[in-house]
Protein backbone atom coordinates (compact mmCIF):
# COMPACT_ATOMS: atom_id res chain seq x y z
CA UNK A 1 0.00 0.00 0.00
CA UNK A 2 1.59 3.51 -1.15
CA UNK A 3 1.90 5.48 1.82
CA UNK A 4 2.67 8.64 -0.12
CA UNK A 5 0.46 9.16 -3.17
CA UNK A 6 2.27 11.90 -6.09
CA UNK A 7 1.49 12.97 -9.54
CA UNK A 8 2.21 13.34 -12.27
CA UNK A 9 3.97 10.77 -13.31
CA UNK A 10 5.83 12.75 -15.69
CA UNK A 11 5.53 16.39 -16.60
CA UNK A 12 7.12 19.07 -19.11
CA UNK A 13 7.19 22.12 -18.66
CA UNK A 14 8.21 25.31 -21.06
CA UNK A 15 11.27 27.32 -19.76
CA UNK A 16 10.10 29.97 -17.46
CA UNK A 17 7.03 28.34 -16.20
CA UNK A 18 5.90 26.90 -13.61
CA UNK A 19 6.29 23.27 -12.40
CA UNK A 20 3.66 21.97 -9.77
CA UNK A 21 3.64 18.14 -8.63
CA UNK A 22 1.32 16.81 -6.03
CA UNK A 23 1.23 14.40 -3.08
CA UNK A 24 -1.36 13.29 -0.74
CA UNK A 25 -0.70 10.91 2.36
CA UNK A 26 -3.06 9.36 4.70
CA UNK A 27 -1.44 8.56 7.79
CA UNK A 28 -1.61 11.53 10.28
CA UNK A 29 1.25 10.19 12.21
CA UNK A 30 3.63 11.33 9.94
CA UNK A 31 4.97 15.08 10.75
CA UNK A 32 7.95 15.96 8.23
CA UNK A 33 7.72 16.38 4.58
CA UNK A 34 11.04 16.12 2.40
CA UNK A 35 11.23 16.62 -0.74
CA UNK A 36 13.79 14.91 -3.15
CA UNK A 37 16.07 15.94 -6.18
CA UNK A 38 17.28 13.14 -8.58
CA UNK A 39 19.49 13.05 -11.39
CA UNK A 40 19.90 10.39 -13.92
CA UNK A 41 22.99 8.35 -12.01
CA UNK A 42 22.90 10.00 -8.84
CA UNK A 43 21.16 9.34 -5.81
CA UNK A 44 18.22 11.22 -4.32
CA UNK A 45 19.47 14.98 -2.72
CA UNK A 46 17.02 16.72 -0.15
CA UNK A 47 15.75 19.50 -2.09
CA UNK A 48 13.67 21.34 0.86
CA UNK A 49 11.27 20.30 3.59
CA UNK A 50 8.19 21.15 5.37
CA UNK A 51 6.39 20.31 8.90
CA UNK A 52 2.82 20.42 8.88
CA UNK A 53 2.74 23.34 11.75
CA UNK A 54 3.70 25.83 8.32
CA UNK A 55 1.76 26.14 5.46
CA UNK A 56 4.12 27.44 3.01
CA UNK A 57 8.32 27.09 2.83
CA UNK A 58 9.95 28.89 0.35
CA UNK A 59 13.37 28.53 -0.72
CA UNK A 60 15.00 30.82 -3.74
CA UNK A 61 12.52 29.20 -7.00
CA UNK A 62 11.64 26.02 -4.64
CA UNK A 63 8.04 26.36 -2.40
CA UNK A 64 6.20 23.92 -0.74
CA UNK A 65 2.76 24.20 -0.27
CA UNK A 66 0.95 22.66 3.05
CA UNK A 67 -2.64 21.58 3.18
CA UNK A 68 -3.15 19.75 6.56
CA UNK A 69 -6.95 19.14 6.95
CA UNK A 70 -7.07 17.73 2.87
CA UNK A 71 -3.65 15.96 3.56
CA UNK A 72 -2.07 17.52 0.89
CA UNK A 73 1.00 19.10 -0.06
CA UNK A 74 2.98 20.05 -3.40
CA UNK A 75 6.30 21.54 -5.06
CA UNK A 76 6.55 25.01 -7.41
CA UNK A 77 8.82 25.19 -9.59
CA UNK A 78 8.77 29.12 -10.54
CA UNK A 79 10.55 29.91 -13.48
CA UNK A 80 11.34 26.50 -14.31
CA UNK A 81 15.33 26.17 -16.03
CA UNK A 82 16.20 23.03 -18.42
CA UNK A 83 18.79 22.22 -15.16
CA UNK A 84 15.51 21.33 -13.29
CA UNK A 85 15.40 18.31 -15.30
CA UNK A 86 15.22 15.50 -13.01
CA UNK A 87 12.93 13.25 -10.92
CA UNK A 88 11.35 14.66 -7.82
CA UNK A 89 9.92 12.43 -4.81
CA UNK A 90 7.77 13.61 -2.10
CA UNK A 91 8.39 11.90 1.14
CA UNK A 92 6.97 11.66 4.61
CA UNK A 93 8.29 10.59 8.37
CA UNK A 94 6.29 9.16 11.06
CA UNK A 95 6.20 11.00 14.33
CA UNK A 96 9.59 10.29 16.26
CA UNK A 97 10.95 7.35 13.64
CA UNK A 98 13.42 8.41 11.07
CA UNK A 99 12.48 6.26 8.17
CA UNK A 100 11.10 7.93 4.71
CA UNK A 101 7.98 6.53 3.06
CA UNK A 102 8.73 8.01 -0.82
CA UNK A 103 6.12 8.72 -3.33
CA UNK A 104 6.56 6.80 -6.60
CA UNK A 105 8.53 9.77 -8.27
CA UNK A 106 7.54 12.52 -10.97
CA UNK A 107 10.07 12.75 -13.87
CA UNK A 108 10.14 16.73 -15.03
CA UNK A 109 11.49 17.79 -18.26
CA UNK A 110 11.96 21.37 -18.84
CA UNK A 111 12.32 22.57 -22.43
CA UNK A 112 14.57 25.03 -23.51
CA UNK B 1 33.31 16.87 2.99
CA UNK B 2 33.18 12.96 1.51
CA UNK B 3 29.25 11.91 1.12
CA UNK B 4 27.79 8.51 1.00
CA UNK B 5 30.26 5.87 -0.47
CA UNK B 6 28.83 3.12 -2.12
CA UNK B 7 30.67 0.18 -3.99
CA UNK B 8 30.78 -1.20 -6.68
CA UNK B 9 28.82 1.78 -9.01
CA UNK B 10 27.80 -1.27 -11.16
CA UNK B 11 27.60 -5.11 -11.08
CA UNK B 12 26.95 -7.76 -13.50
CA UNK B 13 26.80 -11.02 -12.53
CA UNK B 14 25.59 -14.60 -13.47
CA UNK B 15 22.39 -16.05 -11.71
CA UNK B 16 22.92 -17.96 -8.69
CA UNK B 17 26.38 -15.67 -7.54
CA UNK B 18 26.63 -14.63 -4.27
CA UNK B 19 26.66 -10.45 -4.46
CA UNK B 20 28.11 -8.08 -2.03
CA UNK B 21 27.27 -4.24 -2.04
CA UNK B 22 29.16 -2.06 0.72
CA UNK B 23 28.53 1.00 1.69
CA UNK B 24 30.29 3.62 4.27
CA UNK B 25 28.01 6.57 5.75
CA UNK B 26 28.73 9.76 6.53
CA UNK B 27 31.16 10.56 9.29
CA UNK B 28 29.23 10.71 12.69
CA UNK B 29 25.97 9.88 11.02
CA UNK B 30 23.98 6.78 13.49
CA UNK B 31 21.75 5.47 10.80
CA UNK B 32 21.87 3.45 7.54
CA UNK B 33 19.22 2.41 5.39
CA UNK B 34 19.70 0.58 2.51
CA UNK B 35 16.86 1.49 -0.69
CA UNK B 36 16.10 -0.76 -3.78
CA UNK B 37 15.49 1.12 -6.96
CA UNK B 38 13.25 -0.14 -9.81
CA UNK B 39 10.87 1.41 -12.39
CA UNK B 40 8.14 -0.51 -11.71
CA UNK B 41 8.45 -0.25 -7.36
CA UNK B 42 10.33 3.35 -7.37
CA UNK B 43 12.33 3.59 -4.41
CA UNK B 44 11.84 0.70 -1.46
CA UNK B 45 13.10 0.98 1.99
CA UNK B 46 14.59 -2.51 2.25
CA UNK B 47 16.13 -2.21 5.93
CA UNK B 48 17.65 0.62 8.49
CA UNK B 49 20.40 0.35 11.33
CA UNK B 50 20.28 3.12 14.49
CA UNK B 51 23.55 2.98 15.78
CA UNK B 52 24.71 -0.26 14.17
CA UNK B 53 21.29 -2.21 15.00
CA UNK B 54 18.80 -3.36 12.73
CA UNK B 55 15.45 -1.55 13.38
CA UNK B 56 13.23 -2.53 10.67
CA UNK B 57 13.84 -5.38 7.81
CA UNK B 58 10.36 -5.42 7.01
CA UNK B 59 11.15 -4.63 3.28
CA UNK B 60 13.72 -7.12 2.64
CA UNK B 61 12.59 -9.08 -0.10
CA UNK B 62 13.33 -12.92 1.61
CA UNK B 63 15.54 -14.04 3.23
CA UNK B 64 18.42 -14.52 0.22
CA UNK B 65 18.95 -10.69 1.33
CA UNK B 66 21.10 -10.06 4.33
CA UNK B 67 22.52 -7.09 5.52
CA UNK B 68 25.17 -6.05 8.04
CA UNK B 69 26.65 -3.25 10.08
CA UNK B 70 29.61 -4.65 11.90
CA UNK B 71 30.66 -1.03 13.10
CA UNK B 72 29.73 2.44 12.76
CA UNK B 73 31.81 2.96 9.11
CA UNK B 74 30.88 0.34 6.98
CA UNK B 75 27.37 -1.68 5.94
CA UNK B 76 27.18 -4.14 3.69
CA UNK B 77 24.07 -5.91 1.75
CA UNK B 78 23.97 -9.19 0.34
CA UNK B 79 22.17 -11.13 -2.10
CA UNK B 80 23.04 -15.17 -1.96
CA UNK B 81 21.97 -16.44 -4.26
CA UNK B 82 21.16 -13.46 -6.82
CA UNK B 83 18.52 -13.69 -9.02
CA UNK B 84 17.86 -11.83 -12.26
CA UNK B 85 14.37 -10.26 -10.49
CA UNK B 86 17.20 -8.69 -8.23
CA UNK B 87 18.38 -6.26 -10.73
CA UNK B 88 18.03 -2.73 -9.41
CA UNK B 89 19.84 0.29 -8.74
CA UNK B 90 20.49 -0.22 -4.59
CA UNK B 91 21.13 3.01 -2.83
CA UNK B 92 22.43 3.46 0.98
CA UNK B 93 21.31 6.23 2.71
CA UNK B 94 22.91 7.77 6.09
CA UNK B 95 21.44 10.49 8.60
CA UNK B 96 22.49 11.86 12.02
CA UNK B 97 19.06 10.32 14.16
CA UNK B 98 18.60 12.04 17.67
CA UNK B 99 14.90 10.98 18.65
CA UNK B 100 14.04 13.96 16.23
CA UNK B 101 11.85 13.28 12.91
CA UNK B 102 13.55 16.29 10.95
CA UNK B 103 17.34 14.91 10.33
CA UNK B 104 17.53 14.50 6.54
CA UNK B 105 18.99 11.25 4.61
CA UNK B 106 22.10 11.25 2.44
CA UNK B 107 22.38 8.88 -0.49
CA UNK B 108 25.45 7.87 -2.07
CA UNK B 109 25.05 7.28 -6.13
CA UNK B 110 24.34 3.89 -5.53
CA UNK B 111 25.27 0.72 -7.56
CA UNK B 112 23.44 -0.27 -10.38
CA UNK B 113 23.36 -4.25 -10.45
CA UNK B 114 22.67 -6.67 -13.17
CA UNK B 115 21.66 -9.94 -12.57
CA UNK B 116 21.70 -12.52 -15.97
Amino acid sequence: QQQVKQSPQSLIVQKGGISIINCAYENTAFDYFPWYQQFPGKGPALLIAIRPDVSEKKEGRFTISFNKSAKQFSLHIMDSQPGDSATYFCAAILTGANNLFFGTGTRLTVIP
Amino acid sequence: DAGVIQSPRHEVTEMGQEVTLRCKPISGHNSLFWYRQTMMRGLELLIYFNNNVPIDDSGMPEDRFSAKMPNASFSTLKIQPSEPRDSAVYFCASSLWGGVSNQPQHFGDGTRLSIL
